[in-house]
């Protein structure tokens, strides 16, 4: 079945030790999203890739980067993870265009900072 | 940017009853209204969706209305099962190809 892989799905990591979550798909969309989200609350969107062009929230702090190597493969990069930044990570995937809006959500990494 | 509100946080309903969710948005431009199922541990599950041009769409147990005059649209769970206990959350499409979020509505049913 086509899909959206997250690994790890659970990561320790320490304060301030860098980190990175991955994210594949098998679905050929064309866009790839990494949303943070926190106990009880919505998902909140860290940036974007449509095909290469990367776009980043105006909130998302400097500490979070993405990079996107080819269409089916995406990374999250957290440089020196803080205790607040412990939450479940969500990639999501869409094929923009023809009228296309669906995503489609992997089942996340949770991550805890120690 | 859109604001997206969600009510009731909370919702308690006996197995076999209706469950209904409403939210409400402020961008009149948008055009795209899914709803997510999230259970624990779990990554959102698209269970439906519905698009401006259309006023009601169904499927099977759910079923979506839009009232783009008035901003709002609702989720409907006819006949609910202890199994559509979960985070339910509503959105509305940005136009930058992004989604804005309600706060989630924990919907538990009583078996």
């Amino acid at each position: 079945d086509a899909m959206v892989i997250q690994n790890p799905r659970y990561q320790v990591t320490q304060f301030g030790k860098p980190v990175t979550l991955s994210c594949s798909q098998t679905l050929n969309h064309n866009v790839m999203y990494w949303y943070q989200q926190k106990s009880s609350q919505a998902p909140k969107l860290l940036f974007h890739y449509y095909d290469k062009d990367f776009n980043n929230e105006a909130d998302t702090p400097d500490n979070f980067q993405s990079r996107r190597p080819n269409t089916s493969f995406c990374f999250l990069d957290i440089r020196s993870p803080g205790l607040g930044d412990a939450a479940m990570y969500l990639c999501a995937t869409s094929r923009v265009g023809q009228g296309s809006y669906e995503q489609y959500f992997g089942p996340g990494t949770r991550l805890t900072v120690t | 940017g859109e604001n997206v509100e969600q009510h009731p946080s909370t919702l308690s309903v006996q197995e076999g009853d209706s469950a209904v969710i409403k939210c409400t948005y402020s961008d009149s431009a948008s055009n795209y209204f899914p709803w997510y199922k999230q259970e624990l541990g779990k990554g959102p599950q698209l269970i439906i969706d519905i698009r401006s041009n259309v006023g009601e769409k169904k499927d099977q147990r759910i079923a979506v209305t839009l009232n783009k005059t008035a901003k709002h649209f609702s989720l409907h769970i006819t006949e609910t099962q202890p199994e559509d206990s979960a985070v339910y959350f509503c959105a509305a499409d940005t136009g930058r190809r992004a989604l804005t979020f309600g706060s989630g509505t924990r919907l538990q049913v009583q078996p």
